[in-house]
């Protein structure tokens, strides 16, 4: 079964810096997705940034921008210009392509931005 | 704002009560996903529906249930309620079981508070 790992549990962050977060997962499969969710303190669950693993660009967002190393199983997460908007709970996810198969989550890390 | 909507916001109910909470997945959507939140925990997996049909069980009591109906919504069943079963409970929806990128836009969330 694939498994996500998040290695930090927290993290800050000051205003307007960059910050990267890290992800890693496990998987004998070829072909799947990767995203980053956020969740900031009204819990709502936000969809960041996504990627195809048959993807060799990196994906990005506005300030989001992904580092895909698809031999080392690494997903880490770049936030860019950090806003104070940007603390929350960020959670990285993995979907395999096959039928049926469902997300499976991280843990998390909870970022805090720093004024 | 997802698209996705879950009914009712808070739930406060006591030991040994049964609730049923409501998902309506985003139009077009035809895949609900549910979750558990437990405080400060990640994402935990309940139950996948495509289309009115069970796909996939994770790691859901006997004592809840689910179920999607012709118009796509879907509803949790939460029966003989206990203290452990505080928590956030997620409705996802999605476009199709496989193939694409099949983003998860996730709903508010109802929070359940038992007694």
């Amino acid at each position: 079964a694939q498994t996500v790992t998040q290695s930090q549990p927290e993290m800050s962050v000051q205003e307007a810096e960059t910050v990267t977060l890290s992800c890693t997962y496990d998987t004998s499969e070829s072909d799947y997705y990767l995203f980053w969710y956020k969740q900031p303190p009204s819990r709502q669950m936000i969809l960041v940034i996504r990627q195809e693993a048959y993807k060799q660009q990196n994906a990005t967002e506005n300030r989001f921008s992904v580092n895909f190393q698809k031999a080392a199983k690494s997903f880490s997460l770049k936030i860019s210009d950090s806003q104070l908007g940007d603390a929350a709970m960020y959670f990285c996810a993995y979907r395999s392509s096959n039928y049926g198969q469902n997300f499976v989550f991280g843990p998390g890390t909870r970022l805090s931005v720093l004024p | 704002d997802s698209g996705v909507t879950q009914t009712p916001k808070h739930l406060i109910t006591a030991t040994g009560q049964r609730v049923t909470l409501r998902c309506s997945p985003r139009s077009g959507d035809l895949s609900v996903y549910w979750y558990q939140q437990s405080l400060d925990q990640g994402l935990q997996f309940l139950i996948h529906y495509y289309n009115g049909e069970e796909r996939a069980k994770g790691n859901i009591l006997e004592r809840f249930s689910a179920q999607q109906f012709p118009d796509l919504h879907s509803e949790l069943n939460l029966s003989s309620l206990e203290l452990g079963d505080s928590a956030l409970y997620f409705c996802a929806s999605s476009v199709v079981l496989a193939g694409a990128t099949d983003t998860q836009y996730f709903g508010p969330g109802t929070r359940l508070t038992v007694l």
